[in-house]
């Protein structure tokens, strides 16, 4: 089955500690992205990358770290430096963001982290 | 710059009644707009997407939305709803980057 998966479903955390989200997918997709979901608001851009060895920050980037190693894989750190950091995280990709105006996203099934 | 706004934050519809749930948007170019919905503690699914081809498009799950560029409207419909509808919805339009609406949760009373 082509998709995206996201691991664990749910995380738990102390105040003070780093934790990375995993974010895998096989479609593909040269373009990867990390989202933020807080209880009725939108989506919030975190990080881009469109192709291996390189991203964006997106709209609020602070606090958080990601890498692109390999095409398939698109991990994200949430640091200590990030004030509020219990939501639900969401990962997608897409074909190349490239002029790619129509191409639309296809997300994981999320994150829940909660920091204690 | 492009922008979406969803217009109601809350719809309750009765199961096997029609719903509508609104969207205008905002851009400087002919914009590329989707529909998606997510079910509590899930992703987002694609419903459909507009990309300058027929104005009426149809999607999965028996909806449909109609691109009116004169009224900046992307308005999602569906002719009777059903209880497994009942999920938030997000109208998106792409300027490079998806950019998404507030959200719409559809209640559907049995």
């Amino acid at each position: 089955d082509g998709g995206i998966t996201q691991s664990p479903k749910y995380l738990f955390r102390k105040e003070g500690q780093n934790v990375t989200l995993s974010c895998e997918q096989n479609l593909n997709h040269d373009a990867m992205y990390w989202y933020r979901q807080d209880p009725g608001q939108g989506l919030r851009l975190i990080y881009y990358s469109q192709i291996v060895n390189d991203f964006q920050k997106g709209d609020i980037a602070e606090g958080y770290s990601v890498s692109r190693e390999k095409k398939e894989s698109f991990p994200l750190t949430v640091t200590s430096a990030q004030k509020n950091p219990t939501a639900f995280y969401l990962c997608a990709s897409s074909m190349s963001l490239a002029g790619g105006l129509s191409y639309e996203q296809y997300f994981g099934p999320g994150t829940r982290l909660t920091v204690t | 710059a492009q922008s979406v706004t969803q217009l109601d934050s809350h719809v309750s519809v009765s199961e096997g009644t029609p719903v509508l749930l609104r969207c205008n948007y905002s851009s400087s170019y002919s914009p590329s707009l989707f529909w998606y919905v997510q079910h509590p503690n899930k992703g987002l699914q694609l419903l459909l997407k507009y990309t300058s081809a027929a104005t009426l498009v149809k999607g999965i799950n028996g909806f449909e939305a109609e691109f009116k560029k004169s009224e900046t409207s992307f308005h999602l419909t569906k002719p009777s709803a059903h209880m497994s509808d009942a999920a938030e919805y997000f109208c998106v339009v792409s300027g490079g980057k998806l950019i998404f609406g507030q959200g719409t949760e559809l209640s559907v009373k049995p």
